[in-house]
């Protein structure tokens, strides 16, 4: 495996149901991050974890919960979903400091019913 | 706030001609990174091209070049001898130079690039 791979590439879920988004980078990087991206609109910055330490919570609403246990993983918990949500989610890497390239994920194709 | 405008949603060019997507930025900074970034119908985004603020040289990779007017705010890019693997989402960048641990980038709205046999 190399890169930043997330699973599922495709979720559909209901408005009640909890389900979960998952980032593992094998890239030997510090900082992760999550990003919805919809169309029509700039890339949103949604979290951002900085040695397992969350740095940057963009107003995002509760109902979406990230974890990180570690500089090489990163989850997104999603409960209670609105259909607005529905979204592509890319969750990116990078070296902490420097030029700042990131490193994305293929991202995940969430549909809320 | 720091702002990207990408204001060509879509563009199209011809196999082997040179195309220019338009990005423009609003920020009181001085010190700064730009980027483009490519992402292809896979959707994995990928690096382009990055340009740091403070080098007046335009930064160059191969078929991929920009230019960069510090003064107008204006970070273009020039695809030349296009290829049919260049169609994608292209999407302008911008990450404030604080020193910071992490590397928060704004981004465009993305221009799609169609490209002709």
């Amino acid at each position: 495996e190399t890169g930043v791979t997330q699973t599922p590439r495709h979720l559909v879920m209901g408005m009640t149901n909890k389900k979960s988004l998952k980032c593992e980078q094998h890239l030997g990087h510090n900082a992760m991050y999550w990003y919805k991206q919809s169309a029509k609109k700039p890339l949103e910055l949604m979290f951002v974890y900085n040695f397992k330490e969350q740095t940057e919570n963009n107003s995002v609403p509760s109902r979406f919960s990230p974890e990180c246990p570690n500089s090489s993983h990163l989850f997104l918990h999603l409960h209670t979903l609105q259909p607005e949500d529905s979204a592509l989610y890319l969750c990116a890497s990078s070296h902490a400091g420097g030029p700042g390239e990131l490193f994305f994920g293929e991202g995940s194709r969430l549909t809320v019913l | 706030a720091q702002t990207v405008t990408q204001s060509q949603p879509e563009m199209s060019v011809q196999e082997a001609e040179t195309v220019t997507l338009s990005c423009t930025y609003d920020t009181s900074e001085s010190d700064y990174y730009l980027f483009w970034y490519k992402q292809p119908p896979s959707r994995q985004m990928i690096l382009v091209i990055r340009q740091e603020a403070y080098k007046q040289q335009n930064a160059t990779e191969n078929r991929f070049s920009v230019n960069f007017q510090k003064a107008a705010k204006s970070f273009s890019l020039k695809i030349s001898d296009s290829q049919l693997g260049d169609a994608a989402m292209y999407f302008c960048a911008y990450r404030l130079n604080y020193g910071g641990a992490t590397n928060k980038l704004i981004f465009g709205t993305g221009t799609l690039l169609a490209v002709q046999p």
